[in-house]
């Protein structure tokens, strides 16, 4: 089952805009993790934030994370037509599996 | 580029059949876990293995089982195949069991049960 949900599921904007998704989840968790697939392949890591963590930021990448409210939020400034992509959260809640729960994406398309 | 291939690419099968997936890391990621892509969901966690044991698993029925060898590659084995199955399987590794850290994706193989 998934652990949370992603919000909103599909987003177009103008290239040059910002674009900012948001994730929630149900569960305590480690560390949330930010992934990037381009049209049904592989998954790339973009960023990590840890669970005592408030902000971070990669690039055009920024991320919040909030554990009261059990939610984080991916900005992406500036987008190019080549993030167009899905892009997903993942939590971790620790344990000897170390598994990533995926939430069900945000589909983003930035036009030219 | 992840240092993770995956084959093959497509295939196709009916229901009923078998099928083998194969994963090869990169050198020194002794974790590697599977997970099932449904087409416009997120990936499920489907189980991991840590030096050719299995030492996590999703909510996935016994039929889909894993090995791992020590050169870096692992497989998926999928029997009695249903519908329900058809799905990108993904395989991904880490260096280190216990690292909380990223995990290094393949491009996926896209299954589809006729």
């Amino acid at each position: 089952s998934q652990q949370g949900e992603e919000d909103p599921q599909a987003l177009s904007i103008q290239e040059g805009e910002n674009a900012t998704m948001n994730c929630s989840y149900k569960t305590s968790i480690n560390n949330l993790q930010w992934y990037r697939q381009n049209s049904g392949r592989g998954l790339v890591h973009l960023i990590l934030i840890r669970s005592n963590e408030r902000e971070k930021h990669s690039g055009r990448l920024r991320v919040t994370l909030d554990t009261s409210k059990k939610s984080s939020s991916l900005l992406i400034t500036a987008s190019r037509a080549a993030d167009t992509a899905s892009y997903f959260c993942a939590t971790v809640a620790g344990g000897g599996a170390q598994k990533l729960v995926f939430g069900q994406g945000t589909r983003l398309t930035i036009n030219p | 580029e992840t240092g993770v291939t995956q084959s093959p690419t497509h295939l196709i099968k009916t229901r009923g059949q078998q099928v083998t997936l194969r994963c090869s890391s990169q050198s020194g990621h002794n974790t590697v876990s599977w997970y099932q892509q449904a087409l416009g969901q997120g990936p499920q966690f489907i189980f991991q293995y840590y030096r050719e044991e299995e030492n996590g698993r999703g909510n996935f029925p016994p039929r889909f089982s894993g090995l791992q060898f020590p050169n870096y590659s692992s497989e998926l084995n999928v029997n009695a195949l249903e519908l329900d199955d058809s799905a990108l399987y993904l395989c991904a590794s880490r260096p280190l069991p216990g690292r909380t850290g990223e995990l290094f994706f393949g491009e996926g193989s896209r299954l589809t049960v006729l």
